[in-house]
This record gives C-alpha cells, structure tokens and sequence, in this order.
C-alpha cells in the first residue's frame, strides 16, 4: 500500500506569492494533519482535518487555510508568503478506528521562498 | 504549557553502545508520547509510543521509559548502529482531546552513530 503522499516534492516562490500544497492519504485513514517544519526543529502542528471539516487549528495567521476533499486527500494553502514560510511542509494522515493515534507522515514539500 | 522538552541537542555514539533521550513535559492532559525518527529528506516515521498507563515500553532495540510523577519519559536504542544515525523526536499528544492529530513535537536529538 502507498504511503502518504505529497506534491510537489519541491517549490520556490516570491515574497508575496501564493502557494498550494497536496496530500494523499493512506488508504482507507479520514483524517489527515499539516504540519510546518523549520530547518533544525521539531515539526509543528498547523491544521487537522476529519471528514471534511476543521478538527484544530495551530497557532499560525490566517494566511494558512486548508480543506479537505470527499476523497479525503488535502490541500494547504498558504497567501502573501513571506521569507518565514520556507520550510518542509509535512502531512500525516491516521485511521479513525483501531490504532487512530498513529499519525503517519508523508516526506514533505520543501517550500522555499525568496 | 504545551511544550515538550528534549535533550540532548546532539548526541555521538560508538557502534553497540547505548543512545539516551530525554524529554520532559508540562501539560498533564497528555496522554499519548510516541517517538519519530527522521532521515535527511524525509518525514517522521513513528518508532514506538507508550500511553501512561505502563512505565516502560520495549519493541527490539528500542525501550521508552516513563515517569509519570516527573513528568519525563526517555528512548534507550540499545546496541546502536550506524543506521541509526538520524534525527529523533519526542511528542506528545492528547487523545482525549484531539484523538491524535495533533501533536506536540521536541526540538530534536541528532544521533550519530561511529563505527
């Protein structure tokens, strides 16, 4: 079975620019989570997604949203990027019934902005 | 309050010896402590967890131990290689609240392990 998966595995943007970000679940888990990686830090917690709707919400501005499709892959989006917002992006998705604290991440988007 | 605490920043290690990382934690509604190890290039994969209920928790070469009073819980990788050398992370989550989805990560252990 595939793992989660992300595109596009690599971005440059501007200052100012707008970027969006997808995932693919693992088969058969609903919810899916983002989450920002700064070079030389633990990854933080951005969004968390369950059946479509916003199940939590980290301490980031309202520049970052994300929604969640019926086939529950995601995106995330992210306006007016600033030099900041240069990280690997990560997503993680977990099933909703047994073992549903196992988060499983996907290898990230590096987001670099100039 | 959120926070969870990881020490040390970097560690070095001879092939076969013990690899130790500790991480504190302030927030009592925590409930779920899993550890990530991450290779360069790639995301976290989860290595082993352990809910409060129990004190320690061993699967082959890896152990978390737990302290519950102290608030502390640590990885001992026992017989360390050299494909152990990766970034390893601590978390903690509450299920309770975010049923996992969200968690709280440490700054990071860089390991090296030499031959």
């Amino acid at each position: 079975d595939a793992g989660v998966t992300q595109s596009p595995t690599h971005l440059i943007k501007t200052r100012g620019q707008h970027v969006t970000l997808r995932c693919s679940p693992i088969s058969g888990h609903k919810s899916v989570s983002w989450y920002q990686q700064v070079l030389g830090q633990g990854p933080q917690f951005i969004f968390q997604y369950y059946e479509k709707e916003e199940r939590g919400r980290g301490n980031f501005p309202d520049r970052f949203s994300a929604r969640q499709f019926p086939n529950y892959s995601s995106e995330l989006n992210v306006n007016a990027l600033l030099l900041g917002d240069s990280a690997l992006y990560l997503c993680a998705s977990r099933s909703v019934g047994a073992a549903k604290e196992k988060l499983f991440f996907g290898s990230g988007t590096q987001l670099s902005v100039l | 309050q959120q926070q969870v605490k990881q020490s040390p920043q970097s560690l070095i290690v001879q092939k076969g010896g013990i690899s130790i990382i500790n991480c504190a934690y302030e927030n009592t509604a925590f409930d779920y402590f899993p550890w990530y190890q991450q290779f360069p290039g790639k995301g976290p994969a989860l290595l082993i967890a352990i809910r409060p209920d129990v004190s320690e928790k061993k699967e082959g070469r890896f152990t978390i131990s737990f302290n519950k009073s102290a608030k502390q819980f640590s990885l001992h990788i026992m017989d360390s290689q050299p494909g152990d050398s990766a970034t390893y992370f601590c978390a903690a989550s509450s299920l309770i609240y975010n049923q996992g989805g969200k968690l709280i990560f440490g700054q990071g252990t860089e390991l090296s392990v030499k031959p």
